[in-house]
């Protein structure tokens, strides 16, 4: 069965220092991989995806995310955070074999400081 | 473009009520996604539809929720009797195939009294 997991529920970082969400996952087969975030009050929006191809996938706002097959994670990151990076963010993965489903994690909020 | 429309934003019951949730997902996207949000948690997939066709409904409660997509364009979720555990955030999404990001809604605020 197909799992994601991320081990934070929050993420502190000053704003200018680099950040690193953590995503771990576990699929039967090729995995698909997404990064969703949320602001207050406002919905889910997409962020970035890795289907195929280069590990290190680009996306909205600055941020990107590594794919490790050996390490089974997707961990997001961004250079050099803006406090407005600040929200909740989720981790999603889907079985590229056939599953129909996407498993969201719970979420770790970003906390930004200025 | 036009996003995904929910309707109403946000709805109040008694426990035992009916509730209906309405979306319209983005112009031509197949696939339209059902989600429960329990604050704290990560959305859960209630059902995925592909045009018309129910393709994942495993963890739909159908002793009390329902769902459907006439037309294979927007869709509408019940929810009756409601019980407390209800309470939720209930999302609504569409991709224009499966294998895509999807496109969320506001989502419907659901408080069981």
């Amino acid at each position: 069965a197909q799992s994601v997991a991320q081990p934070e529920d929050q993420v502190n970082v000053a704003e200018g220092n680099p950040l690193t969400v953590k995503c771990t996952y576990s699929v039967s087969g090729n995995p698909y991989l997404f990064w969703y975030v949320q602001y207050p009050n406002r919905g889910l929006q997409f962020l970035l995806k890795y289907i195929t191809g280069d590990n290190l996938v680009k996306g909205s706002y600055g941020f990107e995310a590594e794919f490790n097959k050996s390490q089974t994670s997707f961990h997001l990151k961004k250079p050099s955070a803006l406090v407005s990076d600040s929200a909740l963010y989720f981790c999603a993965v889907r079985d590229g074999t056939g599953g129909f489903k996407t498993i969201f994690g719970a979420g770790t909020r970003l906390f930004v400081k200025a | 473009e036009a996003g995904v429309a929910q309707s109403p934003r946000y709805k109040i019951i008694e426990k035992r009520q009916s509730v209906a949730f309405w979306c319209n997902p983005i112009s031509g996207h197949a696939t339209l996604y059902w989600y429960q949000q329990i604050l704290g948690q990560g959305p859960k997939l209630l059902i995925q539809f592909q045009n018309n066709g129910v393709v994942d409904d495993s963890q739909l409660p159908k002793d009390r929720f329902s769902a459907e997509r006439l037309k294979g364009v927007d869709s509408t979720l019940k929810i009756q009797p409601a019980k407390l555990e209800d309470s939720a955030v209930y999302l609504c999404a569409s991709s224009l195939v499966a294998m895509n990001e999807q496109f969320f809604g506001p989502g419907t605020r659901l408080t069981v009294l």
